[in-house]
């Protein structure tokens, strides 16, 4: 079975910086699809950015881009330039292409950001 | 913009009370989704639906049952509600393609006393 593990239960980072959430999984599928979601305080949990397995180039999002690691199986955030508005909790999301549409997330991570 | 709404935001529900927490889409995705939220533990999926009257179990669906009678709407139903269900609940919908993503409700915060 999959597993997704987010190993920083807390970070903090300073305004207008630049921080790294980890995310590692856990699968034996070649093809797979890759997500970040924030939740903010409101609770209303959207989409950050998406990665599809197969794509060696990393996605971005204007502030926001990913380092895929495929053969590492690593899955990591960059925020630059850090806002307030960042400040939620990031959840690394796996879903298979054959395991039909279950989206295994991960434990978490609290962001702060510190004016 | 997809809209997810759940019916309420805070409940308080006494032991053994059948609750319902109810979900509503307003973009004909055919995929909708229970999930519970607790701290340490991330999101597991309670159940799931792809079509109407079509249902499929998820991670944890022991003490719940589900019903999707029109394709907007997705009912999580606790039949006898616990104190360890005591959690926050998310719904969530998609469209049903490969690589699109889930679109969530703001969350019920339910307790069971």
């Amino acid at each position: 079975a999959q597993t997704v593990t987010q190993s920083q239960p807390e970070m903090s980072v300073q305004e207008a910086e630049t921080v790294t959430l980890s995310c590692t999984y856990d699968t034996s599928e070649s093809d797979y699809y890759l997500f970040w979601y924030k939740q903010p305080p409101s609770r209303q949990m959207i989409l950050v950015i998406r990665q599809e397995a197969y794509k060696q180039q990393n996605a971005t999002e204007n502030r926001f881009s990913v380092n895929f690691q495929k053969a590492a199986k690593s899955f990591s955030l960059k925020i630059s330039d850090s806002q307030l508005g960042d400040a939620a909790m990031y959840f690394c999301a796996y879903r298979s292409i054959t395991s039909y549409d279950k989206v295994i997330f991960g434990p978490g991570t609290s962001l702060s950001v510190i004016p | 913009d997809v809209k997810v709404t759940q019916s309420s935001r805070y409940l308080v529900k006494r032991t053994g009370e059948k609750v319902f927490l109810e979900c509503v889409q307003d973009m004909d995705h055919e995929n909708m989704f229970w999930y519970r939220q607790d701290p340490g533990l991330g999101l597991r999926l309670i159940y799931f639906s792809y079509d109407v009257k079509m249902k499929e179990k998820g991670d944890i669906p022991e003490g719940y049952s589900v019903s999707r009678e029109k394709k907007e709407r997705f009912s999580l139903i606790l039949e006898s509600a616990s104190t360890n269900q005591t959690s926050m609940y998310l719904c969530a919908s998609r469209v049903g393609t490969n690589n699109s993503p889930l679109h969530f409700g703001n969350g019920t915060r339910l307790t069971v006393t």
